[in-house]
């Protein structure tokens, strides 16, 4: 079956610094990738679509120069958080459409601490 | 705009007995519904999907959805829940991307489901 990675699966940085999560599809080429955002006993929020060579689509409301999403093949989505704040403490979830239609994989997501 | 509701936060149910978890939608055109499952700090598994064609589908893990176009509702049901069926649970849909232009799916806020041993 479709199987997509994320790494790091959690990370925690100081204010101020930058974090990269990675997302892979390790077993099917994905032209389109989502990104979401979930809090504690939430669901899951979309925060942008990417599309290999193209720019990313962002959700209304999504800072597009605080969340840097790069989909340079089509097998990797990276979701670069720049500046982070503790705001910005979350669980970040990735997604892959895949060769079945209409359907998602997901990633086991990054959980995000920012001290 | 599409929009999905999950009316129960939890659910509790025995082991064994059959076990709903309900959901309703909003969509433009036809919907595409899905179930996830999420398990704590991982991410969500694909359950099953709704298209078109019979109103019961089965889905992985022996869950099954029953779609009502008139109630715009797509309740997982499971004729015996385990244990192990213990997670949250979350509906999901889009519409056609002819109709919306997007491929995204919108949430419903989730269901935790508890299954007692």
């Amino acid at each position: 079956g479709a199987v997509v990675s994320q790494h790091p699966s959690w990370v925690i940085c100081k204010s101020g610094t930058s974090v990269k999560i990675e997302c892979r599809s390790l077993d099917f080429q994905a032209t389109t990738m989502f990104w979401y955002r979930q809090f504690p006993k939430q669901s899951l929020m979309l925060m942008a679509t990417s599309n290999e060579g193209s720019k990313a689509t962002y959700e209304q409301g999504v800072e597009k120069d605080k969340f840097l999403i790069n989909h340079a093949s089509l097998t990797l989505s990276t979701l670069t958080v720049t500046s982070a704040h503790p705001e910005d403490s979350s669980f970040y979830i990735c997604s892959a459409r895949g060769d079945l239609p209409d359907t998602q994989y997901f990633g086991p997501g990054t959980r995000l601490t920012v001290l | 705009a599409q929009s999905v509701a999950q009316p129960e936060d939890q659910v509790n149910v025995a082991e064994g007995n059959p076990l709903t978890v309900k959901c309703t939608y909003s969509v433009s055109g036809n919907p595409y519904l899905f179930w996830y499952v999420q398990y704590p700090n991982r991410g969500l598994q694909f359950l099953l999907k709704y298209i078109t064609g019979d109103n019961l589908v089965k889905g992985s893990y022996g869950f099954e959805a029953e779609f009502n176009k008139s109630q715009t509702s797509v309740h997982l049901k499971k004729p015996s829940a385990l244990v192990s069926d213990s997670a949250l649970y979350f509906c999901a849909v889009r519409g056609s991307p002819r109709d919306t232009g997007r491929r995204a799916l919108t949430f419903g806020s989730g269901t935790r489901l508890q299954v007692q041993p």
